[in-house]
This record gives structure tokens, C-alpha cells and sequence, in this order.
């Protein structure tokens, strides 16, 4: 069964400091992978995915296939960046259910 | 935020007792889900539906029965409510099952099972 594993619950930096959060996963096929966002006191939503190769809100995120990685990086964290981050993956041929890893918290200290 | 509201968005129960959650969209999409969300673990997906009678399991379906008899309304049923089901309730909705499409979620509900 596929696995996605974050190995860091929290994740603190200041202002201005580069961070990245890590995502790994276990699956032999090819999947999708996403990060998901939840900021404090709003939904969940799509922070940006593999397939699309770009770069949301200064983020960007690289499928390692050899080390079965998505770690998400952003060079210099805004206090605004500070939320809940979830690395997800799908399976192309299991439909768009998503298996989520438990997730990173990032506070950004001014 | 997409269409999609969720109803309690907060309840305490006791345990042995019926809860139903409700997801409402005003998307039209066809697809739909269900999470739960704990500490460490994430979201885990509890059961999906791809149509109006169509509804299938997820990762962690035992405990819950669900029912969609209209594309807007998705049913999240706890027949008899245990304190492992305290958690927070996430609907997702996509226009789409293939894989890598956006889901977009709800606001979630905040469940207590005393």
C-alpha cells in the first residue's frame, strides 16, 4: 500500500530564512504527488502539485523519483507561510483518492 | 472557497449515539469524499462516492456508512458513536476522478464523543 511519510511536526524559522519542508513516499507506480496548505481558520486548498511544475507563493516542490521524494522549498519564509503543510499523492490507477502524510507545521518568528 | 459547506460545523455527543454529518456543494461535481483528520496521522480518506448511489470505502471506513441521493448532499453517518471517532470531518469535492485533479474541501466539523 502506498505511504507518505513527513518526518518534521514542526518546523520553526524566522523571517527571511529559507525552509523546506520533507515529504517522502513509498509506491511503486507513478502517482501524483500535491502539497496541500491549511492556514490558520481556513480550509485546506491545493498549494501546488508535481505535474504542473510551478511555483506558488514563492514555493516549489521537486519529484525526486530515485530517493521517492516531494520536498517543498521556499528560499525566504514570510510570517504569512506560517500553517499546517500536508503532502499528498494519488494513484493514477486508484482514481483521485488522495493518502495525505500527517503533516508539517511551519511557524515563521518575525 | 468552492461551494461547499458542512453542517454542524461543531457537536458533542455521547457514545452509542446516531451522528450524521452533511456536506452540501453547490458545484455540481460529481465526485466527493470524506476525511477525518488527527494529530500525526493527517487526513485518512473514510469512504468516496463518484455519483448519485455510487459510494465506495476508504482507508478507515469501519464505524461509518454514508449515502448520496443527490449530487449536492454527501452523508457521513456514525451509527453508534465511539470516543476514537472524535475527530474533525472534512468533505472534499473534484469535478473529476482522474487522478491529480484538485479536490476542494470543506469547512470541516469539529466532532466530540464523550
Amino acid at each position: 500500500a502506498q505511504r507518505v511519510t513527513q518526518p518534521e511536526k514542526l518546523l520553526s524559522v524566522f523571517k527571511g530564512a529559507p525552509v523546506e519542508l520533507k515529504c517522502n513516499y513509498s509506491y511503486s507506480g507513478s502517482p501524483e504527488l500535491f502539497w496541500y496548505v491549511q492556514y490558520s481558520r481556513q480550509r485546506l486548498q491545493l498549494l501546488l502539485r508535481h505535474i504542473s511544475r510551478e511555483s506558488i507563493k514563492g514555493f516549489t516542490a521537486d519529484l525526486n523519483k530515485g530517493e521517492t521524494s516531494f520536498h517543498l522549498k521556499k528560499p525566504f519564509a514570510q510570517e504569512e507561510d506560517s500553517a499546517m503543510y500536508y503532502c499528498a499523492l494519488s494513484r493514477r490507477a486508484a482514481g483521485n483518492k488522495l493518502t495525505f502524510g500527517g503533516g508539517t507545521r511551519v511557524l515563521v518568528k518575525p | 472557497d468552492a461551494g461547499i459547506t458542512q453542517s454542524p460545523r461543531h457537536k458533542v455527543t455521547e457514545t452509542g449515539t446516531p451522528v450524521t454529518l452533511r456536506c452540501h456543494q453547490t458545484e455540481n461535481h460529481r465526485y466527493m469524499y470524506w476525511y477525518r483528520q488527527d494529530p500525526g496521522h493527517g487526513l485518512r480518506l473514510i469512504h468516496y462516492s463518484y455519483g448519485v448511489k455510487d459510494t465506495d470505502k476508504g482507508e478507515v471506513s469501519d464505524g461509518y456508512s454514508v449515502s448520496r441521493s443527490k449530487t449536492e448532499d454527501f452523508l457521513l453517518t456514525l451509527e453508534s458513536a465511539t470516543s476514537s471517532q472524535t475527530s474533525v470531518y472534512f468533505c472534499a469535492i473534484s469535478e473529476s476522478r482522474t487522478s491529480g485533479e484538485t479536490q476542494y474541501f470543506g469547512p470541516g466539523t469539529r466532532l466530540l464523543v464523550l
